[in-house]
């Protein structure tokens, strides 16, 4: 079955604690992204990668670091410099040739931040 | 980041209605897509668009790339009560542009 997977589903961290949220695709696809998603807002971009090795920033990147170590997984870290890290975290991926722009998401990770 | 200007926010309708959609940037994209997210979940994909007045359906949805290209459109036929969540469009300002803008979604809630 391929698609993309995130775990967990709900997590809960006490403020001032680092977090990584774990995000798995075996669709073969190069580029993955990090979106994060606040009640009656839409998806905003934390960090992408278009390729092993190598990530950009997003619109919201302060307090968020990410790494790209292979081509399945794509972990993000909330830092404790996060502000206001309470949200729903969204990771998606797509294929960087055939012309598609189409990209893929997985079901989420709730963070709490207590 | 640049937003798209998607619009209704909200629309609440009864089982059998149809309903539309849109939305509008000052910018030109080349490529238009269509999610649908439930609640709790991540968004799925519905339609996407690459041509400027291309027409599109997926059973009941039917989309359209703007002629200006600046626009895009998601029409619902006979709404059902499972086609409640909410609807994001995306654009994607020009060829090789690796990343998607987002609208704010549209709320659809449908009575039986």
């Amino acid at each position: 079955d391929g698609g993309i997977t995130q775990s967990p589903k709900y997590l809960f961290r006490k403020e001032g604690q680092n977090v990584t949220l774990s995000c798995e695709q075996n669709l073969n696809h190069d580029a993955m992204y990090w979106y994060r998603q606040d009640p009656g807002q839409g998806l905003r971009l934390i960090y992408y990668s278009q390729i092993v090795n190598d990530f950009q920033k997003g619109d919201i990147a302060e307090g968020y670091s990410v790494s790209r170590e292979k081509k399945e997984s794509f972990p993000l870290t909330v830092t404790s410099a996060q502000k206001n890290p309470t949200a729903f975290y969204l990771c998606a991926s797509k294929a960087t040739s055939g012309g598609y722009n189409e990209q893929f998401f997985g079901p989420g990770t709730r963070l709490t931040v207590l | 980041g640049q937003q798209l200007n998607q619009s209704p926010q909200s629309m609440f309708i009864q089982e059998g209605e149809d309903v539309s959609m849109n939305c509008t940037s000052s910018s030109i994209f080349n490529t238009w897509l269509w999610y649908k997210q439930d609640p709790g979940e991540g968004p799925v994909l519905l339609i996407a668009l690459y041509k400027a007045g291309e027409l599109t359906s997926n059973g009941r949805l039917t989309a359209q790339f703007g002629i200006t290209r600046k626009d895009s459109f998601l029409n619902i036929s006979a709404s059902i009560p499972s086609d409640v969540g909410i609807y994001f469009c995306a654009g994607q300002l020009r060829s090789g542009y690796s990343t998607l803008t987002f609208g704010k979604g549209t709320m659809l809630l449908v009575s039986p």
